[in-house]
């Protein structure tokens, strides 16, 4: 238990749908991170905030959304996604860009 | 720009026997080097991270790692494995506290009984 937790776990979602991978931790750390995982690539990182500020966004297609309303919550909306888009999607958080700590993912299925 | 390289896609070791596992880096000046494991259906967690200081770093689990300048490299070692350590292993490698952090694309390791 790394203290991030990661909400759905699994989803499945058509290419016409909307939905939401939220993130939550309570470590009091100032980062939080959105990476990608798929199969046979290195983890890529998609998002990062500073204190609920976007301090880096990885040219991720307009179809990802990430919201932070504080430094505890992280969200990422997805809409008109792509089957190339299906993988697992983790959030991250740190104290100082030191260590990373994860929460367990949601795996995503785009059909 | 930094990266990392691991060599191996799939690494087999039985039980008992030692293991090594390579990682590769590039990187101008002294990095800030991370192992990092994932187990199946969880996310990463950290082993070790090297800074500054003494080469050699202790872990998690019995896993150390020792860091070479010269070689730019970042090998994770453990003397004995066990099943339990069937996993993912990540090395990392970050250009300090405010840079983010490089994930290679992973070492699927497998243990024979």
């Amino acid at each position: 238990e790394t203290g991030v937790t990661q909400t759905p776990r699994h989803l499945v979602m058509g290419m016409t749908n909307k939905k939401s991978l939220k993130c939550e931790q309570h470590l009091g750390h100032n980062a939080m991170y959105w990476y990608k995982q798929s199969a046979k690539k290195p983890l890529e990182l998609m998002f990062v905030y500073n204190f609920k500020e976007q301090t880096e966004n990885n040219s991720v297609p307009s179809r990802f959304s990430p919201e932070c309303p504080n430094s505890s919550h992280l969200f990422l909306h997805l809409h008109t996604l792509q089957p190339e888009d299906s993988a697992l999607y983790l959030c991250a958080s740190s104290p100082n860009n030191e260590k990373l700590f994860f929460g367990s993912g949601t795996q995503l299925s785009v059909l | 720009a930094q990266s990392v390289t691991q060599p191996d896609i799939h690494i087999t070791v039985s039980e008992g026997a030692s293991l090594e596992l390579r990682c590769n880096y590039s990187y101008g000046a002294t990095p800030y080097l991370f192992w990092y494991v994932q187990s199946p259906g969880q996310g990463l967690q950290l082993l070790l991270k090297y800074f500054s200081g003494d080469t050699l770093v202790q872990g998690i689990k019995g896993f150390e790692a020792e860091f070479k300048r010269s070689q730019s490299s970042f090998n994770l070692r453990k003397p004995s494995v066990h099943w339990s350590d069937a996993a993912e292993y990540f090395c990392a490698v970050g250009a300090g506290r405010d840079d983010k952090i490089i994930f290679g694309k992973g070492t699927r390791l497998h243990i024979l009984p």
